[in-house]
């Protein structure tokens, strides 16, 4: 069965720094690959998508991610981040197991102090 | 309706009783999807929708766990004989086609204690 691992579960930054939120899947075949964001209080959302061509993905806010298939890794990337960012972030992975379900990794907790 | 709707938005039962959460997807989506949430953790694929049909219910815990879909919209998320282990926050989300195609979009979950 398909497994997408995130290592940070906690992070801490200050306004300004740069983040990358690591994320690996196990499956070794063709994936799709999402970052979902939840800001307090409110529902999870979309922030980008792979599905094929150019492997690194540019999603909203400043996000961007790369698709690194010989590590099997999607990490996300913001060069400058603010205290809006301050959410959770999990990165999910679709691969056919019948029907295309998106699978899910525990989530980062990223706190941005202003 | 503009986005993914659940009700309750949060519900608290004894252990034992019977509890049903409703979700209204999005307007046309074909693709729906229930997600569990416990705390700390990502959300747990539960059971999938394509149209009235339940096209991959592999991840309903055990069989309390029903869900419904008799019209192709709104769905019903049954759990009998509720134990304190269900307490989380269940997840619907809704695709226009399937994930396969496209992304999720997520409702705000009902959550859920059994005391």
């Amino acid at each position: 069965a398909q497994s997408v691992s995130q290592h940070n579960h906690h992070v801490i930054l200050s306004e300004a720094a740069s983040l990358e939120l690591g994320c690996n899947y196990s499956y070794g075949g063709t994936v799709n690959l999402f970052w979902y964001v939840q800001y307090p209080g409110q529902h999870l959302q979309l922030l980008l998508k792979y599905f094929s061509g150019d492997p690194l993905v540019k999603g909203i806010k400043g996000f961007e991610a790369e698709f690194i298939k010989s590590k099997f890794s999607f990490n996300l990337r913001k060069p400058s981040v603010q205290w809006s960012d301050t959410a959770e972030y999990f990165c999910a992975v679709n691969a056919p197991r019948g029907s295309y379900i998106p699978t899910f990794g525990r989530g980062t907790s990223l706190i941005v102090h202003p | 309706g503009a986005g993914v709707s659940q009700t309750p938005s949060n519900k608290v039962t004894e252990k034992g009783k019977y509890v049903e959460l409703r979700c209204d997807p999005i307007s046309g989506h074909t693709a729906l999807y229930w997600y569990r949430q416990s705390l700390g953790q990502g959300p747990e694929f539960l059971i999938y929708f394509q149209g009235t049909g339940a096209a991959d219910d592999s991840g309903l815990p055990n069989d309390r766990f029903f869900a419904v879909r008799p019209e192709g919209s709104v769905s019903t998320l049954k759990i009998q004989r509720t134990e304190r282990g269900d307490s989380a926050v269940y997840l619907c989300a809704s695709s226009l086609r399937g994930a396969n195609t496209g992304e999720l979009f997520f409702g705000e979950g009902s959550r859920l204690t059994v005391l």
